[in-house]
């Protein structure tokens, strides 16, 4: 199995702040990288797919970055919405699809 | 509006059963791959099964020969039945649809949207 490790594992920042997530997979898959934001007791949602190409309505602060093993996800200018846990997900493994383990985003 | 929702989950004792559903509108279950995630609580996402529309499963090993996913498609619903629960099958179940873009060379696919999520909570 591909294995995805996210880093860190929590981060603190404050509203207008520049944040970026990392995401590193045991192995090479492509662009085959998603991102997704969730927020207590809901369902994940998509941010980003195939690595840097963002999602219908999801604002433009929001960018990805990366190929092979190590991907980034960064957002310009935080906003109060923004704080939440973000998950990425490797899509070349057909069908098991791994996450990594999260990256906690808290206000500072 | 795409909408997937689920239903089913509850307290169910080890060893027990239960069938999970996810009701679709907005898009035809039967055309598209469909899949099941579960989160355990306070922690990370795990990808369970996935029925594609020409009718072949996959499952993850943690489940294999306990779970089994289905659809009726007259109904436009997904399921999940459950069998031989443990307590690490604890989790909320999502339904989600996978979702792809492709090119010349490949395919790209993701999962969206997403299920608002049943509890499923395994203990004596």
């Amino acid at each position: 199995d591909i294995q995805m490790t996210q880093s860190p594992s929590s981060l603190s920042a404050s509203v207008g702040d520049r944040v970026t997530f990392t995401c590193r997979a045991s192995q090479s898959i492509s662009s085959d990288l998603n991102w997704y934001q969730q927020k207590p007791g809901k369902a994940p949602k998509l941010l980003i797919y195939a690595a840097s190409n963002l999602q219908s309505g999801v604002p433009s602060r929001f960018s990805g970055s990366g190929s092979g093993t190590d991907f980034t996800l960064t957002i310009s200018s935080l906003q109060p919405e923004d704080f939440a846990t973000y998950f990425c997900q490797q899509s070349y493994s057909t069908p098991l699809y791994t996450f990594g383990q999260g990256t906690k985003l808290d206000i500072k | 509006e795409v909408q997937l929702v689920e239903s089913g989950g509850g307290l169910i004792q080890p060893g027990g059963s239960l069938r999970l559903s996810c009701a679709a509108s907005g898009l035809i279950a039967s055309d598209n791959y469909m899949n099941w995630v579960r989160q355990a609580p306070g922690k990370g996402l795990e990808w369970v099964s996935v029925l594609y529309s020409g009718g072949t499963t996959y499952y993850a090993d943690s489940v294999k020969g306990r779970f089994t996913i289905s659809r009726d498609n007259s109904k436009n619903t997904l399921y999940l039945q459950m069998d031989s629960l443990r307590a690490e099958d604890t989790a909320v179940y999502y339904c989600t649809r996978m979702s792809s873009l492709c090119n010349s060379t490949r395919c790209h696919t993701w999962y969206d949207p997403w299920g608002q999520g049943t509890l499923v909570t395994v203990s004596s």
